[in-house]
């Protein structure tokens, strides 16, 4: 089946330093790629909505400035946490929908990010 | 944003018997797809069901879907240790091409 792969697979830093979460389609192209941000114990919440060489659509609530997303191809999509703080520690998912099959969307394994 | 409400939160069974989880959600749909994951780990897509259907069957799972009341059930028969995990409904919302998740069921059984 189709891989989608993201990088790193954890993250540590500190207060006020930023971080870049890349996320790969492997073996398919991938109009769409989409973040998800998950706190234990809860589900996945959609923060943006990214479509290759356009702006990302992001959820309300979901600071653009801080959570910046670049999808500069059709199987590269990256999240950069901008000045990163502790509250921002939490389990980072992309996914990516198949360009042929439209209603397929695949899950990357998920970056932990830590910010001491 | 959050698409709706899985029922129960939590669910805790003996090894051998039946699991139920529902999940109802709030505007149309192209299709609506179930997950699992374990603690701390990424999600395993499970079965997917589209608006056109209303019983969809893989495995051990079975999957049911009244639109017009939008809600989704999903049951596992036969339950195994190894089916311990979180499970999750994502609804693929009509005109807007993207997943919204449901809050998930924790999902414990006991062997």
């Amino acid at each position: 089946g189709a891989v989608v792969s993201q990088h790193p697979s954890w993250v540590i830093c500190k207060s006020g330093t930023s971080v870049k979460i890349e996320c790969r389609s492997l073996d398919f192209q991938a109009t769409t790629m989409f973040w998800y941000r998950q706190f234990p114990k809860q589900s996945l919440m959609l923060m943006a909505t990214s479509n290759e060489g356009s702006k990302a659509t992001y959820e309300q609530g979901v600071e653009k400035d801080k959570f910046l997303i670049n999808h500069a191809s059709l199987t590269l999509s990256t999240l950069t946490v901008t000045s990163a703080h502790p509250e921002d520690s939490s389990f980072y998912i992309c996914s990516a929908r198949d360009l042929v099959k439209a209603d397929t969307q695949y899950f990357g394994p998920g970056t932990r990010l830590t910010v001491l | 944003s959050q698409q709706g409400e899985e029922d129960p939160q939590a669910l805790s069974i003996q090894e051998g018997e039946n699991a139920t989880m529902n999940c109802s959600y709030k505007t149309s749909i192209n299709n609506l797809q179930w997950y699992r994951q374990n603690s701390g780990r990424g999600l395993v897509h499970l079965i997917l069901i589209r608006s056109n259907e209303r019983e969809k069957h893989s495995g051990r799972l079975r999957v049911t879907l009244d639109t017009s009341k939008k809600s989704s059930s999903l049951l596992i028969t036969a339950s195994r240790a190894a089916d311990t995990a979180s499970y999750f409904c994502a609804t693929d919302v009509q005109g807007a091409q993207k997943l919204v998740f449901g809050q998930g069921t924790r999902l414990t059984i006991n062997p």
